[in-house]
């Protein structure tokens, strides 16, 4: 079956701080993978996404490439803001015709401090 | 426009009450998913519906009760539930075009049974 093993947390860095989250998976078919991002008292936001071997995500500064070799899809930032703080989900989904599951991994809470 | 919304926000319900949770989605999507998320946890899919019918339903318990009513709402409904129960709920919804499986979620009603 499908799995996502992430980086395990609390993580916290200074702002301007360069981050990294590990991502990888293992899963049957040509997955779609994703990054989640959840404010605290929110809903999950779409941050980025990648649909096949070696496209890359990005938005709001964070990127992720789909690596096919390795089976991961690690999150980066180059300069992380305060506003950044939140909980970071990887998901990969590999269903079709409306039978979707999102497949989580634990979650990675960051926190940036000034 | 990638809104997708929950009402209410907040709900506390004894045990013996009934209640429900709406979603609401004009995007056009035609999957709708509920979720439960306990804290520090990953979101667990509990219903999936697809083009208004009943998809997948993850072993919930009866006191759950989906509904879509039409492809633009989704409803659950709660009966006799346990403090367990208590969490926040998620609703998402997503479209074909997409193959389905890129995700929108809504902001989420927590839920707390006394």
């Amino acid at each position: 079956g499908n799995s996502v093993t992430q980086m395990e947390g609390p993580v916290t860095l200074s702002e301007e701080a360069f981050l990294t989250i590990n991502c990888t998976y293992t899963a049957t078919g040509y997955p779609s993978l994703f990054w989640y991002v959840q404010y605290p008292g929110e809903g999950l936001q779409l941050l980025l996404k990648a649909t096949k071997a070696d496209d890359k995500g990005s938005n709001k500064g964070f990127e992720a490439t789909y690596r096919k070799e390795t089976t991961s899809f690690h999150l980066e930032k180059g300069s992380v803001q305060v506003s950044d703080s939140a909980v970071y989900f990887c998901a990969l989904s590999s269903s079709n015709f409306g039978n979707e599951k999102l497949t989580f991994g634990t979650g990675t809470r960051l926190t940036i401090i000034p | 426009d990638t809104e997708v919304t929950q009402t209410p926000k907040h709900l506390v319900m004894g045990m013996t009450n009934k209640k429900s949770l709406k979603c609401e989605q004009h995007m056009g999507h035609r999957a709708m998913y509920w979720y439960k998320q306990k804290a520090k946890k990953p979101p667990e899919l509990m219903f999936v519906y697809s083009y208004e019918k009943l998809s997948i339903n993850e072993s919930v318990p009866s006191r759950f009760s989906p509904e879509c009513p039409n492809s633009s709402l989704l409803n659950l409904h709660l009966h006799a539930l346990q403090p367990e129960d208590s969490a926040l709920y998620l609703c998402a919804s997503s479209h074909p075009t997409t193959g389905w499986r890129e995700q929108y979620f809504g902001p989420g009603t927590r839920l707390t049974v006394l």
